[in-house]
């Protein structure tokens, strides 16, 4: 299995600050890499497709990098709905697999 | 918009059948452009793919629950089911449904249900 690893686990930060988590592939998996934001007793929502592609509807404050096994997802001027956790997950092979997730806590 | 909803029950006995179902409203399960799976996260945070199921009725399992799961369509409901035998504490989580979208080779989970609570305990 393709073991996913995300930091940090969890990050304190005030509403306009930039925010960059980041996620390792325990091998190669080109853009394979997908972003999604969870906020308790809601559905997760998906971010970000194939490492950089903003799913439709989603602010363009968030964004995202790779490939390979390097991957980050940025929030620029964090807003008091962000506050949420967040979490990686590869699509390049099954088991798909998803990072441990990080909350993002208000500062 | 296609919409997801869990149901099932909430609690089942250890070495009993979880049984779970997914209907989809605002589309075709029989869409082939789309597989439909199950996710669950456990009470300590962490999210695993459970499984997958294709509009053909081809199935993906996870190779870790692979012996005891289980997972069906109903065409004509528009719905899908998960059966995960023989469960145990650590088969307690939330779990929830998602339509899997794959285009160029990159899957992703878009929409997923709200989820529903399993707890397995005597």
């Amino acid at each position: 299995d393709i073991q996913m690893t995300q930091s940090p686990s969890s990050l304190s930060a005030s509403v306009g600050d930039r925010v960059t988590i980041t996620c390792r592939a325990s091998q190669n998996i080109g853009k394979y890499l997908n972003w999604y934001q969870h906020k308790p007793g809601k559905a997760p929502q998906l971010l970000i497709f194939a490492a950089s592609n903003l799913q439709t509807g989603v602010s363009s404050r968030f964004s995202g990098s790779g490939p390979g096994t390097e991957f980050t997802l940025t929030i620029n001027s964090l807003q008091p709905e962000d506050f949420a956790t967040y979490y990686c997950q590869q699509g390049y092979s099954t088991p798909w697999t998803f990072g441990q997730g990080t909350r993002v806590e208000s500062k | 918009q296609v919409l997801l909803q869990e149901s099932g029950p909430g609690l089942v006995k250890p070495s009993q059948t979880l049984s779970l179902t997914c209907s989809v409203s605002g589309g075709s399960i029989n869409s082939g452009a789309y597989y439909w799976t199950w996710i669950r996260r456990f009470p300590g945070k962490g999210l695993e793919w459970i499984g997958s199921i294709h509009n053909g009725g081809s199935t993906h399992y996870n190779p870790s629950l692979k012996n005891r799961l289980f997972i069906s369509q109903d065409t004509s409901e528009n719905l899908f089911s998960l059966n995960l035998s023989s469960v145990t504490v650590a088969d307690t989580a939330l779990y929830y449904c998602a339509r899997v979208e794959a285009v160029a080779g990159v899957h992703w989970f878009d929409p997923w249900g709200q989820g529903t609570l399993v707890t397995v305990s005597s």
